[in-house]
């Protein structure tokens, strides 16, 4: 299948500090990408799906000043999590679909990155 | 509103012994719906995917069914490697025109040797 890059896999920073997360597709041009939040024990919340060269979309309750997408290439999307506190704290999983296969596609997954806010 | 239940929420299995997942649904326009596998702190690992019911799709012990309103993951002769986070989710057309998973809050397995 293929590979979704997703760094770092672990990140511990302060409170009130800004995290970037990246996710690039390795081997395929990737259209849209997928943002994600996971906490233990429960699924994956759709936070954002983000369109190169385009604003990302923002699912209901996640902040957008908060959670910024960018997906400057086909290639690569990033996550920064701005003015972070403890409650950021999670597994954060972003996953790349491809875009020369039509719309039945599968969506690959990154390894994700595990935030801490201290 | 899109949902999908998988159950159960955890499953013990012994080695050899077989079983199924459960995922029902309920969504306005399916566009497939997605298996996957998760380990800990770790993304999930892709295993099929299911377009029309009557399909069925296979991979090693794993077989995925599909009907109008649930999809089975049956998990035969499982082996302890086969213990991790089995997750499904239904993919569905968003306001925007692009799609999305909407993902159900998995079934733990844990097999035991």
């Amino acid at each position: 299948g293929a590979v979704v890059s997703q760094h770092p896999s672990r990140v511990i920073c302060k409170s009130g500090t800004s995290v970037k997360i990246e996710c690039r597709s390795l081997d395929f041009q990737a259209t849209t990408m997928f943002w994600y939040r996971q906490f233990p024990k429960q699924s994956l919340m759709l936070m954002a799906t983000s369109n190169e060269g385009s604003k990302a979309t923002y699912e209901q309750g996640v902040e957008k000043d908060k959670f910024l997408i960018n997906h400057a290439s086909l290639t690569l999307s990033t996550l920064t999590v701005t003015s972070a506190h403890p409650e950021d704290s999670s597994f954060y999983i972003c996953s790349a679909r491809e875009s020369d296969r039509g719309t039945n596609t599968e969506a690959f997954f990154g390894q994700g990155t595990r935030l801490t806010v201290v | 509103e899109d949902q999908v239940t998988q159950s159960p929420e955890a499953l013990r299995l012994q080695e050899g012994e077989s079983s199924s997942l459960n995922c029902s649904y309920t969504v306005s326009g399916l566009r497939g719906l997605f298996w996957y596998r998760q380990d800990p702190g770790k993304g999930p690992e892709f295993l099929f995917t299911l377009y029309s019911a009557g399909e069925e799709k296979e991979k090693e012990r794993l077989k995925a069914t599909l009907t109008k309103k649930e999809s089975f993951l049956h998990i035969t002769a499982p082996k302890p490697e086969d213990s991790a986070t089995y997750l499904c989710a239904v993919q569905v057309l968003m306001n925007t025109g692009f799609q999305k998973l909407v993902f159900g809050t998995g079934t733990r397995l844990l097999v035991s040797p």
